[in-house]
C-alpha cells in the first residue's frame, strides 16, 4: 500500500466537457506529480506541484491545469475535453522536495474515456 | 531532449531461462535510471534503480553510459515475473518514462 488514492477509478465524459480527478497523498509528501498514460504507451509526464506550486510542465497545453491543497490532496483539471485526452491518469507523490531522490509513489490511476 | 527507448513490446520466455528487457537512454547529463513493474491489476511500482546497485527479485540492471542502456536482466525467469516493465529517466525533469515491454514467462 503506497496511501496514494485517486477517485473516480473510471469515468466517461464528452467532448468538450471538463474534468476534475483527485488525488490523495501520504502526509509528508510535498511533492506531487501526473501522468498521462495512453493505451499502449509509457506514462507522460504532465506537471508536478511542490508545495502547492506548480513546479514544472510537460508538453501539454494550459487546458491542462492543477491545484495542490496543504492537505495532501491535489486535483488534475483538463478543459475542454477531446478524444484523444482518452487515458490512463497517474498521480504520484514522494516526501519532501522534487529531485531529492525519495521514492515515488504512484496510485492506481483514473480511466478516462471522452466519447 | 530526454528520450526512454524499449524496443520489444512483448517478450516471451519460458520459466526458468535467462531474461533481458532492454532499454536505451538518450540524455546529455547524469542520469537516474529506474526500472518500473506493473503486475496485473497492481499499480506502477518501482523495481528497482541505478544508484541503488542492487537485486530486486532476482533482478538486476546496470547503467552503461558508453552505450547509454540500462537493461534489466534476471537469470532464471519465474512464471510470477509476467508483467509490464517500464524503463525511465530522471534527468533535469521528473521522470520519463518508455513505452513498456510485456514480459510473459510461459510455464
Amino acid at each position: 500500500e503506497t496511501g496514494v488514492t485517486q477517485s473516480p477509478t473510471h469515468l466517461i465524459k464528452t467532448r468538450g466537457q471538463q474534468v476534475t480527478l483527485r488525488c490523495s497523498s501520504q502526509s509528508g509528501h510535498n511533492t506531487v506529480s501526473w501522468y498521462q498514460q495512453a493505451l499502449g504507451q509509457g506514462p507522460q509526464f504532465i506537471f508536478q506541484y511542490y508545495r502547492e506550486e506548480e513546479n514544472g510542465r510537460g508538453n501539454f497545453p494550459p487546458r491542462f491545469s492543477g491545484l495542490q491543497f496543504p492537505n495532501y490532496s491535489s486535483e488534475l483539471n483538463v478543459n475542454a475535453l477531446e478524444l484523444d485526452d482518452s487515458a490512463l491518469y497517474l498521480c504520484a507523490s514522494s516526501r519532501d522536495r522534487p529531485n531529492s531522490g525519495n521514492t515515488i509513489y504512484f496510485g492506481e490511476g483514473s480511466w478516462l474515456t471522452v466519447v | 531532449a530526454q528520450r526512454v527507448t524499449q524496443p520489444e513490446k512483448l517478450l516471451s520466455v519460458f520459466k526458468g531461462a535467462p531474461v533481458e528487457l532492454k532499454c536505451n537512454y538518450s540524455y546529455s547529463g547524469s542520469p537516474e535510471l529506474f526500472w518500473y513493474v506493473q503486475y496485473s491489476r497492481q499499480r506502477l511500482q518501482l523495481l528497482l534503480r541505478h544508484i541503488s546497485r542492487e537485486s530486486i527479485k532476482g533482478f538486476t540492471a546496470d547503467l552503461n553510459k558508453g552505450e547509454t542502456s540500462f537493461h534489466l536482466k534476471k537469470p532464471f525467469a519465474q512464471e510470477e515475473d509476467s508483467a509490464m516493465y517500464y524503463c525511465a529517466l530522471k534527468g533535469n525533469t521528473p521522470l520519463v518514462f518508455g513505452k513498456g515491454t510485456r514480459l510473459s514467462v510461459i510455464a
